[in-house]
């Protein structure tokens, strides 16, 4: 089976901050990787994902970007932090011939004060 | 485009009652589906699924059945427990664009009270 790692677990930056935030994943090859953000209550965004090594997808507009330097490694950032750029970070892999149901990391909680 | 719908929460049962929370969805192509659960704190886990028409998936005494006439995929369990208590998400990925993208409800909170 495999394991998604996340870290850091919480984070708190002021605005205007850089970011990164990385995301691994075990036990699989080849996956499609997403990154989501929620909310405090509210439910799932989907910020970009990839297909490949190099290969991203934006959903959504934003101070945000997303690298894929290794098969297995995901990497959200950002020059400039938001306030609004607060919320529960999640990672999540969709593993080859797996249906397409995800398998998401522990998540990552940034708080921009 | 694809969409998901869910009950509104939070539902507040007692331990032991059924429950349900409703789901529909609209898609072009012909979705999987799924329900996932996010305990307080933490990520989603993939609760049941189901890829085709009149599949049921169960998982951990929870069931959901595939209704392509209702387009619904609603989601039971005849005797809850306290440690149900959390966030539960309806999604549907589609075929069609290749599953690379799921589309998630706006979940629904559960409570159990003891």
């Amino acid at each position: 089976s495999q394991t998604i790692h996340q870290w850091p677990a919480t984070l708190v930056q002021p605005v205007g901050s850089p970011l990164s935030l990385e995301c691994t994943v075990e036990g699989t090859s080849n996956p499609n990787l997403y990154w989501y953000r929620q909310a405090a209550g509210r439910g799932l965004q989907l910020l970009f994902y990839s297909v490949g090594i190099g290969q991203i997808s934006s959903e959504v507009p934003q101070n945000l970007s997303a690298s894929r330097p290794q098969d297995r490694q995901f990497i959200l950032s950002s020059k400039k932090l938001l306030l609004s750029d607060s919320g529960f970070y999640l990672c999540a892999s969709s593993p080859a011939g797996s249906r397409y149901e995800q398998y998401f990391g522990p998540g990552t909680r940034l708080t921009v004060t | 485009g694809d969409s998901v719908t869910q009950m509104e929460g939070p539902v507040t049962l007692s331990e032991e009652a059924f429950l349900t929370i409703n789901c529909t969805y609209t898609a072009t192509g012909y979705p999987s589906l799924f329900w996932y659960v996010q305990y307080p704190g933490e990520g989603l886990q993939l609760l049941l699924k189901a890829t085709k028409a009149d599949d049921k998936g169960s998982n951990k005494g929870f069931e959901a059945t595939y209704r392509k006439e209702t387009t619904s995929f609603h989601l039971e369990k005849g005797s809850v427990q306290v440690s149900d208590s959390a966030v539960y998400f309806c999604a549907l990925s589609d075929r069609n664009t290749g599953g690379f993208k799921t589309i998630f409800g706006a979940g629904t909170r559960l409570f159990v009270k003891a």
